[in-house]
Parts: structure tokens; sequence; C-alpha cells
């Protein structure tokens, strides 16, 4: 049984280029969250996704930054006209069913954004 | 909203002796408190959890005990190891909105051979 798995795992991007991180979560889990980790820093927590649906979005910055979870498909997380300030780990984690149970969310091995 | 302190930020003990983190949290509502070992570019992984219902839950050389009521929970590694070395976030889920989970700052942890 395959981990989470996200790609790429390294990411160049130049300041206005548009980023695009992907997320397959564990087989059977469909609840995906990303979250991101700056330099000697905690994660934080960004979005929380089931398929076709964004459940809580409060962590994600207005501008610039939109998530999906098709209904076929991996979780997407895009941002537009990166700038440097977007240079962290992006990590994404799936649980079987949602936090309100208590289940484990795993997480994946991140995407390593650097924006020139 | 939920906000979870963590100290020390770094922690540097004897091979063989045990480790302690702390960790506070703000809203009375949490009621899941994970914790992850994250090693040098690598993800984090669930250690131990802790629900709220209970007050202490031990794994071999991990344990982790909760005070609802002062709202603060600790880390304890015992007989520490080299391979123990690694950042240990503590984490809360705030039971209004059962989504997220809240990380601490992290602690940096170093066994001395």
């Amino acid at each position: 049984n395959a981990g989470v798995m996200q790609n790429p795992r390294h990411l160049v991007r130049r300041r206005g280029q548009e980023a695009r991180l992907r997320c397959s979560p564990m087989k059977g889990h469909s609840h995906v969250y990303w979250y991101r980790q700056l330099p000697e820093e905690g994660l934080k927590f960004m979005v929380y996704l089931q398929k076709e649906n964004i459940i809580d979005e409060s962590g994600m910055p207005k501008e610039r930054f939109s998530a999906e979870f098709p209904k076929e498909g991996p979780s997407i997380l895009r941002i537009q006209q990166v700038v440097r300030g977007d240079s962290a780990a992006y990590f994404c984690a799936s649980s079987l069913v949602g936090l309100a149970e208590n289940n484990e969310q795993f997480f994946g091995p991140g995407t390593r954004l650097t924006v020139l | 909203g939920e906000n979870v302190e963590q100290h020390p930020s770094t922690l540097s003990v004897q091979e063989g002796d045990s480790a302690v983190i702390k960790c506070t949290y703000s809203d009375s509502a949490s009621n899941y408190f994970p914790w992850y070992k994250q090693e040098l570019g690598k993800r984090p992984q669930l250690i131990i959890d802790i629900r709220s219902n209970v007050g202490e839950k031990k794994d071999q050389r991990i344990a982790v005990t909760l005070n609802k009521t002062a709202k603060h929970f600790s880390l304890h590694i015992t007989e520490t190891q080299p391979e123990d070395s690694a950042v240990y976030f503590c984490a809360a889920s705030p039971y209004s909105s059962a989504s997220k989970i809240i990380f601490g700052s992290g602690t940096r942890l170093s066994i001395r051979p």
C-alpha cells in the first residue's frame, strides 16, 4: 500500500511564474490537507479538502493560492505569480476519515519550492 | 483560534538520559494532541498521540501526558538513543474546527554520544 505521494519533490520557479504541486493520497483516503513549512519553522495549516469540496481554507492566503481535489486524479495546490516568500516545503497529508473522528494524518514527502 | 506554544526550541541531552518537551494550547475545546518527529529533509511522522479523555499514554520509551485543566501536554523520551535526534512537533486539533492540526514551532533534539 503506497503512502501519500507528492510530485514534484523539488520545484524551481522564477518570480511571477506559476507553481503546481500534486498530491495523491493513500489508497482509500478521501481527506487531503495541505501544510506549508518555512525553513526552521513549524507546519502551518493551509487547506482541507474532500473529493470535489473545499472544507476549510482558513489557512490559505486569499490571493494567488488555490487548491482542488477533483473526483479523479490528485489534489493540486496552485500558486500563481510566485514571489520569493513562497519558497518553502509544502506537505500534503491524507486521512481515512475526517479529523473529527481523530483519525491519523499521514504525510507525504513534501515538495520543496524555490523561487528565484 | 487555537495557538500552540512549544518549549524548548532546542534540547541537547546525553545518550541514555531522558528528554522532555512541553507544550501549551489555548483552545479548551481541543481534544486531540499528536506528536510528530521530523528528520532532516524528511516528512513528519506521527510517533504518539493522546485524546482528551486520557491523561497519560506510553509506548515503549515514549510517553505523553495531558493536563486539560492547565491546557498543557508533554512528551517524555527515556533512555535516549542517537536515532532520537530530530525535530519534534507537538500539535492540537481544535474540536470547533475538526479538520485542522495546529502545530507548535518545534524542538530540535540532539543526543550527545
